[in-house]
């Protein structure tokens, strides 16, 4: 079965920092990766889909490296914004689709 | 472009009472479609999905049920709803496949009292 482990559960970092969120996983038999985002009381919304052939991908300030061999993926956030301040979520795909149970991230001013 | 609804966003119910949350999906066919779970303090738990009309898999027992009636609605029900039933409901569609990638609605707050 697989097991998504994210962490740290929460994280706060002044404005500005660049910062690496991890998620790692127990069954490197995966499709894809996808990383989302929530805001309290909000649905999720996709940041960045990485599929198994695939290292990395980026969008803007952020950008997830995939390692599937060693079971492991990092979002990095660029200097950091308080907008940025949300639940960041990993989510693997393999027989079926498994989530992570979080990282909550606070920018302060 | 693919927008998904979700209704409605805020429900009250009392206990033994029904449940029927909409999910709608635009701008794509045959979707796979899912119910989501999410509890307070707890990640996300799959419930339903449907990789067609009238096709339901369930991966959780219990007093929910789920059925598509249309290519691109989804609904999730209960003839009587429990205290543990509240909760975060969150719909999403993925394309399925290898790809696999999902997007959510914004979701249902359910609290049962």
């Amino acid at each position: 079965k697989q097991e998504v482990t994210q962490i740290p559960a929460a994280l706060s970092v002044p404005e500005g920092e660049n910062l690496v969120l991890n998620c790692s996983f127990t069954d490197s038999a995966i499709y894809n990766l996808q990383w989302f985002r929530q805001d309290p009381g909000k649905g999720l919304t996709s940041l960045l889909l990485i599929q198994s052939s695939q290292r990395e991908q980026t969008s803007g300030r952020l950008n997830a490296s995939l390692d599937k061999s060693s079971g492991r993926s990092t979002l990095y956030i660029a200097a950091s914004q308080p907008g940025d301040s949300a639940t960041y979520l990993c989510a693997v795909l393999g027989n079926m689709l498994t989530f992570g149970g979080g990282t909550r991230l606070m920018v302060k001013p | 472009s693919q927008t998904i609804h979700q209704w409605p966003a805020t429900l009250v119910q009392p206990v033994g009472s029904p449940l029927s949350l909409e999910c709608t999906v635009e701008g794509t066919s045959n979707p796979n479609l899912y119910w989501y779970r999410q509890a307070a303090g707890r990640g996300l738990q799959l419930l339903f999905y449907s990789v067609g009309i009238g096709q339901i898999s369930s991966e959780v027992p219990q007093n929910l049920s789920a059925s598509r009636p249309q290519d691109r609605q989804f609904i999730l029900s209960s003839k009587k709803l429990l205290l543990s039933d509240s909760g975060f409901y969150l719909c999403a569609w993925g394309t399925g496949g290898d790809t696999g990638e999902l997007f959510f609605g914004e979701g249902s707050r359910l609290t049962v009292l």
